[in-house]
């Protein structure tokens, strides 16, 4: 069974850093692109960040692209999202996916991150 | 970017009648596009990849379809487990984007 458990949330005000976590059991985390999904509270959906299965490919949407790094420890079987200069629009929840076929197919349980003074 | 145009943004409809959420795509993005379901206080769930492709375990009342660049989710006989927010996401291109969402209730 594939299991996804996000870490590492909390409350961290405007201008800080922060670092998730994703602890991945029940299938072969290294052969398998990862993702980061966020949701604001009330709101959608919003794609954060990808990672290739060997972590030499990422992507970031522009609204955070220079500010979080996605990163993966294949022997560890564990993503990361290091998030700096947090902005209160980063307020959300943050899931950890796995990319099985393409789209993201297992998701976390997710971990609330809030950026507040 | 590839803009998904969801409706409606919310639904109430009586248990076992058909319900119908569509996703409009900016442009061609052929058959990548996944309908995500989420129940209230958890995570998102994939329920149909590649346009009409059922993900494992998804009960068969549930269906995808294609006409150009509008996508369709089907519920055939809705059930009240079904109550939840729908997602339509994009997997054609960077950045991947998602649909605005839909709530579905009982009617």
């Amino acid at each position: 069974e594939v299991q996804l458990v996000e870490s590492g949330g909390g409350l961290v005000q405007p201008g800080r850093s922060l670092k998730l976590s994703c602890a991945a059991s029940g299938f072969t985390f290294s052969s398998f692109p990862m993702a980061w999904v966020r949701q604001a509270p009330k709101k959608g959906l919003e794609w954060v960040a990808s990672i290739s299965s060997g972590g030499g490919g990422t992507y970031y949407p522009d609204s955070v692209k220079g500010r979080f790094t996605i990163s993966r420890d294949n022997a560890k079987s564990t993503l990361y999202l290091q998030m700096d200069s947090l902005r209160s629009e980063d307020t959300a929840s943050y899931y950890c996916a796995s990319i099985l076929r393409v789209y993201p197919d297992y998701w976390g349980q997710g971990v609330m991150v809030t950026v507040s003074s | 970017d590839i803009q998904m145009t969801q409706s409606p943004a919310s639904l109430s409809a009586s248990l076992e009648e058909i319900v119908t959420i569509t996703c409009q795509a900016s442009q061609d993005i052929g058959n990548w596009l996944a309908w995500y379901q989420q129940k209230p206080g958890k995570s998102p769930q994939l329920l149909i990849y590649d346009a009409t492709s059922l993900a494992d375990g998804v009960p068969s009342r549930f269906s995808g379809s294609r006409s150009g660049t509008q996508y369709s989710l089907k519920i055939s006989r809705l059930q009240v487990e079904d109550i939840g927010s729908y997602y339509c996401q994009q997997a054609h291109s960077n950045p991947l984007t998602f649909g605005s969402g839909t709530k579905l209730e009982i009617k």
